[in-house]
C-alpha cells in the first residue's frame, strides 16, 4: 500500500537557520504530495501542495518539489523564525478515481526554533 | 464562525458512558472526514462521507458510530470506549472528494477515556 517516511524529530533550530525536513513517499500511480502544518493546540493546516512531477509548491517561504525519480518532496525553508514552530506532517493522496480524497500521512516531524 | 470548528474541544469519559463529537463545516464543502490522532502514529482516516453518504470506513470498530444528517455537520457517536481510544479527533473538510479537493482541517477534540 502507499506509505509516507518523514523525518523523526524534534528538530531544533536557532531562529534564520536553514531547515529541510525530508519525506520520501510509495505510491502507486501518481499521487498528489502535500504539506501539513500543525500549530499547538490547533488543527492542521495545509502548508503547500504539488500534484505532478516537477512542481514546486510554495508558501510562507517555504518550498517543497515533487522529484518522481527519487520519490521524494522535502520541505525547505531559507530562514526560519519561532513563529515556525510546529509540527509538520507530509501527506500523499492516491491519485485519481475512486479512493482518491484518502491522505496517507507520514508521523509528523516536530519543529523548534529558538530565538 | 468560519472554517471548520469542533466541539468539544476535550472532553474526559468513563468506559460505560456515551459521548457524542461534533463538526461544523462553514466552507460550503460536499465531503466531510473524521481522523484518529494517536501519539506517535500516523493520522487515521476513520469516515469520509461526500453528500451526506458514506464512502469510507476504514475497519472502525463499532463503538465508533458517525452521523451526517446534512452537509455542514458531522458527529461522531462514542459509546463503550477504551483507553486505547484517547487521542485527538479531527474533523476535515472538502469540497469533493477527489485527491485535488485539499481537506481543510477543524482543531480537534481531545479525548481522554478512563
Amino acid at each position: 500500500g502507499d506509505s509516507v517516511t518523514q523525518m523523526e524529530g524534534p528538530v531544533t533550530l536557532s531562529e534564520e537557520a536553514f531547515l529541510t525536513i525530508n519525506c520520501t513517499y510509495t505510491a502507486t500511480g501518481y499521487p498528489s504530495l502535500f504539506w501539513y502544518v500543525q500549530y499547538p493546540g490547533e488543527g492542521l493546516q495545509l502548508l503547500l501542495k504539488a500534484t505532478k512531477a516537477d512542481d514546486k509548491g510554495s508558501n510562507k517561504g517555504f518550498e517543497a518539489t515533487y522529484r518522481k525519480e527519487t520519490t521524494s518532496f522535502h520541505l525547505e525553508k531559507g530562514s526560519v523564525q519561532v513563529s515556525d514552530s510546529a509540527v509538520y506532517f507530509c501527506a500523499l493522496s492516491a491519485g485519481s478515481g475512486a479512493g482518491s480524497y484518502q491522505l496517507t500521512f507520514g508521523k509528523g516531524t516536530k519543529l523548534s526554533v529558538i530565538p | 464562525e468560519t472554517g471548520v470548528t469542533q466541539t468539544p474541544r476535550h472532553l474526559v469519559m468513563g468506559m460505560t458512558n456515551k459521548k457524542s463529537l461534533k463538526c461544523e463545516q462553514h466552507l460550503g464543502h460536499n465531503a466531510m472526514y473524521w481522523y484518529k490522532q494517536s501519539a506517535k502514529k500516523p493520522l487515521e482516516l476513520m469516515f469520509v462521507y461526500s453528500l451526506e453518504e458514506r464512502v469510507e470506513n476504514n475497519s472502525v470498530p463499532s463503538r465508533f458510530s458517525p452521523e451526517c444528517p446534512n452537509s455542514s455537520h458531522l458527529f461522531l457517536h462514542l459509546h463503550t470506549l477504551q483507553p486505547e481510544d484517547s487521542a485527538l479527533y479531527l474533523c476535515a473538510s472538502s469540497q469533493g472528494a477527489m485527491d485535488t479537493d485539499t481537506q481543510y482541517f477543524g482543531p480537534g477534540t481531545r479525548l481522554t477515556v478512563l
